[in-house]
């Protein structure tokens, strides 16, 4: 079973606020990303990281920054909530070969007042 | 282009009945790898079964298993014996060798399972 934990599960809060989302792995998964899903649509790449120090933007442009200081820690940040940011955030990790799956987190349903 | 197209938005099976969902890709890498994943209403993405490129025979896991046509670059998830819990989002995603090697989406499949 995946070890993949994101906190929190559901954040309602008003524009403006500061807001980081947490993700954690502990299966020593080099890949970690996340994504980006409005309810019912499909899944949008915002971000990866190939390892420590390393983070990509995906395909999906978004205010969102993100650092990987630990190979177990992804975190998602965004330093000005807006409504327009309201979505659920899914983070994911993976081993870097091509038949390896990605294990996901339960993800976090963010609300922007 | 797209890589994945899921054609059907939604799909409704009766319980006990078996269910294919469409999925196909485009790609000129000639290695890559075939993903389906469930999605609940609660929101986790549950990964179901995999296929490579170069895989002779066609996944199975219980009760779901690939039918894979490369010629055709299909690779449609079949659900047999459907039951109430499989009611969800199905995403079928694929993952080329060169590049960034990530994962693309496809837009979802809706599964009603009828009782």
């Amino acid at each position: 079973e995946a070890d993949i934990y994101q906190t929190p599960r559901y954040l309602v809060i008003g524009t403006g606020k500061k807001i980081t989302l947490e993700c954690s792995q502990t299966m020593g998964h080099d890949k970690m990303y996340w994504y980006q899903q409005d309810p019912g649509m499909e899944l949008h790449l915002i971000h990866y990281s190939y390892g420590v120090n390393s983070t990509e933007k995906g395909d999906l442009s978004s205010e969102s920054t993100v650092s990987r200081i630990r190979t177990e820690h992804f975190p998602l940040t965004l330093e000005s909530a807006r409504p327009s940011h309201t979505s659920q955030y899914l983070c994911a990790s993976s081993e870097r070969w091509r038949n390896q799956p990605q294990h996901f987190g339960d993800g976090t349903r963010l609300s922007i007042l | 282009a797209q890589k994945i197209t899921q054609t059907q938005p939604g799909m409704f099976v009766q319980e006990k009945e078996a269910v294919t969902l469409d999925c196909t890709y485009d790609t000129s890498d000639p290695s890559y790898g075939l993903f389906w994943y469930k999605q609940p209403s609660s929101g986790e993405m549950i990964f179901l079964i995999y296929q490579g490129s170069y895989d002779q025979q066609n996944a199975t896991e219980g009760r779901y298993s690939l039918n894979f046509q490369k010629a055709r670059k299909s690779a449609n998830l079949v659900i047999s014996a459907s039951q109430l819990g499989d009611s969800a989002m199905y995403f079928c995603a694929m993952r080329e060798q060169t590049g960034a090697n990530n994962l693309f989406f496809g837009t979802g499949t809706r599964l009603t399972v009828i009782p």
